[in-house]
């Protein structure tokens, strides 16, 4: 079965410095695989998504994803860090008989210090 | 487009009680939707996969007697839990997926609070 498993829990890094969040991701066939952004006692939103069209992927608020198969990762970085972005992160990966559930990893605090 | 909303969003009861939570999609019809549970501090843990007209499967470990799941129509799904204790306190979230949308696209509700006092 798909998995995901999110290294660090808690990342705390300086506004205006870059921004790295690691997902790794056990399956050999990796249908897509999705980075989710979670506000204090907020829903949950879509950065991006990765669906095999690109290997690098763009998202909303300045994030992106490279997916690489040879490290199985799924890592999420931004260049430069904004108040803005402290909130839970959550790399999520399909996975059931047809890949329509979602099965989230462990999650990771991004910290952003003035 | 692509909205999905949960009633209530926050709710308190009294242990031994049920509440029933809400979830639907408001601009398109969704055949399936998902509950997931989300303890403080944690990740989302799927519940059930919810579809249209026929019963929920639940994931392993979760006890089908007590989220009790209904999936009436295209755009309604809603979970009870039943006899409600503390330990059942809980951030709940819905899911819904697009009935001609990609199959493994979801669109997230807001979330309800649940706290049983």
């Amino acid at each position: 079965a798909q998995s995901v498993t999110q290294l660090d829990s808690h990342v705390s890094v300086s506004e205006g410095t870059p921004v790295l969040l690691r997902c790794n991701y056990s399956s050999s066939y990796s249908p897509s695989l999705f980075w989710y952004v979670q506000h204090p006692n907020k829903g949950l939103q879509l950065l991006l998504k990765y669906t095999s069209a690109a290997t690098l992927v763009k998202g909303i608020n300045g994030f992106e994803a490279e997916f690489k198969k040879s490290e199985t990762s799924f890592h999420l970085t931004k260049p430069s860090a904004h108040m803005s972005d402290a909130a839970e992160y959550f790399c999520v990966a399909p996975g059931g008989d047809n890949f329509n559930k979602f099965y989230f990893g462990s999650g990771t605090k991004l910290n952003v210090k003035p | 487009g692509a909205v999905v909303s949960q009633h209530p969003s926050r709710v308190i009861c009294k242990s031994g009680t049920s509440v029933k939570i809400e979830c639907r999609s408001l601009d398109f019809q969704a055949t399936t939707m998902f509950w997931y549970r989300q303890f403080p501090k944690k990740s989302l843990m799927l519940m059930a996969t919810s579809n249209e007209g026929s019963k929920a499967t639940y994931e392993q470990g979760v006890e089908k007697d007590k989220f009790l799941i209904n999936h009436a129509s295209l755009t309604l799904s809603t979970l009870t839990v039943t006899s409600a204790h503390p330990e059942d306190s809980s951030f709940y979230i819905c899911s819904a997926r697009e009935r001609r949308g990609l199959a493994n696209e979801q669109f997230f509700g807001p979330g309800t609070r649940l706290t049983v006092l």
